[in-house]
């Protein structure tokens, strides 16, 4: 298993550009997430989704969109980058259920906004 | 909202050294988690803890979960400089989410 797995690594983008940042898992996970880290402040929810075709807000989910059409994918949308979306992006996924909360993190996307 | 907070911030020891990190929540947890990441790494989970006054060891690695459950700690016996990274508590939020703590640094000189 790749557990999961995020692309690119690493990202440079100009105020206003959008991108995409891709996030898969092979466990069959239904709950997936993202997360940003930025110094000092631990990791931060911005999306997450329970399965396919269910999304919802966390924490920080302005500027940032999301879908989920298959189990596998979970892709979070910029819209139009700005400088304060620099960070460290983190997608995890985790196996549903009430006894089992552990959560497998990606290698995660190094983004810069100029 | 709910807040989980971490002390120290930072927390540099000469190797051999025993250190501590402490995991305070503004609320009660029905759990806690641990999570350790390396520079330039990712989070890797470490534990769960899930019943009051729970202490759990792994090696070196103590877990304890406070009575109340609103506190939680993390102490490593003997540093080695394969514990260099930041420790994260995390505790439930709204629906399966988790809030994280904003992590404590650990620096090990040799």
């Amino acid at each position: 298993n790749a557990g999961v797995t995020q692309t690119p690594k690493f990202q440079v983008l100009k105020t206003g550009q959008s991108m995409t940042l891709q996030c898969a898992q092979d466990m069959n996970h239904e709950y997936m997430s993202w997360y940003r880290q930025d110094p000092g402040m631990g990791l931060r929810l911005i999306h997450y989704s329970v399965g396919a075709g269910i999304t919802d807000q966390g924490e920080v989910p302005n500027g940032y969109n999301v879908s989920r059409s298959t189990t596998e994918d979970f892709p979070l949308r910029l819209l139009s980058a700005a400088p304060s979306q620099t960070s460290v992006y983190f997608c995890a996924s985790r196996p549903q259920g009430l006894t089992s909360y552990e959560q497998y993190f990606g290698p995660g996307t190094r983004l810069t906004v100029t | 909202g709910q807040q989980v907070m971490q002390i120290p911030q930072y927390q540099h020891v000469q190797e051999g050294e025993d250190f501590t990190t402490y995991c305070n929540s503004s609320t009660t947890l029905s759990n806690i988690q641990w999570y350790k990441q390396r520079p330039g790494g990712h989070p890797v989970f470490l534990i769960q803890l899930v019943k009051s006054g729970e202490v759990k060891k792994q090696k070196r690695l103590t877990f304890q979960f406070g009575e109340a459950k609103k506190n939680s700690s993390l102490h490593i016996t003997a540093t080695q400089t394969t514990d260099v990274g930041t420790y994260f508590c995390a505790g439930p939020r709204y629906g399966q989410n988790f809030v994280f703590g904003p992590g404590t640094r650990l620096s090990v000189l040799p």
